[in-house]
């Protein structure tokens, strides 16, 4: 089976400019989550997404929005670009029934995209 | 009330020792404790996972104890290889909260040959 797939792998940006990146997960996965990591805060949940519907949603600012597809296929948008916005992107894909079995899918992640906001 | 606290920052072992990375969570709603092996350039995989129904799980040479009393959790890691070198964090959540993990800071532990 292939692994989670994040595009681009990197990517620098400009402050003020907007950036979508991508995630497809493994194969009859549904449930896709995006994670932030930084070296001063680690690893933080951005939100879910679960047969196109946000599920979980973290403590991020609105300028962080995310999108599911019928394909399972993801995309997370930031918008007006900050410094502290450069960071490594995780998109994360699990089968998505937790909600059903009580018992929480195993999460695979993706290699992560490189944002850097210069 | 969501912080999982990890310690310590960074570890560094002979080959053969046996590394401890420890973690405490304030949530008691937090229901299951995964483990995370990260290497450079590349995203974050499951190692082992506990429940704490349990106060230990082994898999091969990876060792989760719990002591759900006194909210805390650790990584024992047997034998340890260079090939372990590596940035572990420790995560928890609750199981009916879809896939929402908090995760500890991080450990990077390193394993001289």
């Amino acid at each position: 089976k292939a692994g989670v797939t994040q595009t681009p792998r990197y990517l620098i940006k400009t402050r003020g400019q907007q950036v979508t990146l991508s995630c497809s997960p493994i194969s009859g996965h549904r449930s896709v989550s995006w994670y932030q990591q930084t070296p001063g805060q680690g690893l933080q949940f951005l939100f879910e997404y679960f047969s196109e519907t946000q599920r979980n949603k973290g403590n991020f600012p609105g300028r962080f929005s995310g999108r599911q597809f019928s394909n399972s296929r993801s995309e997370m948008n930031v918008s007006t670009l900050e410094l502290g916005d450069s960071a490594l992107y995780l998109c994360a894909s699990s089968g998505g029934l937790a909600l059903i079995s009580f018992r929480t899918d195993e999460q695979f992640f993706g290699p992560g995209t490189r944002l850097t906001v210069l | 009330q969501q912080q999982v606290k990890q310690s310590p920052q960074s570890l560094i072992v002979q080959k053969g020792g046996i590394p401890i990375i420890n973690c405490a969570y304030e949530n008691t709603a937090f229901d299951y404790f995964p483990w995370y092996q990260q290497f450079p350039g590349k995203g974050p995989a499951l190692l082992i996972a506990i429940r704490p129904d349990v106060s230990e799980k082994k898999e091969g040479r990876f060792t989760i104890s719990f002591n759900k009393s006194a909210k805390q959790f650790s990584l024992h890691i047997m034998d340890s290889q260079p090939g372990d070198s590596a940035t572990y964090f420790c995560a928890a959540t609750k199981e009916t909260s879809g896939s929402r993990l908090t995760f500890g800071e991080g450990t990077q532990l390193t394993v001289n040959p």
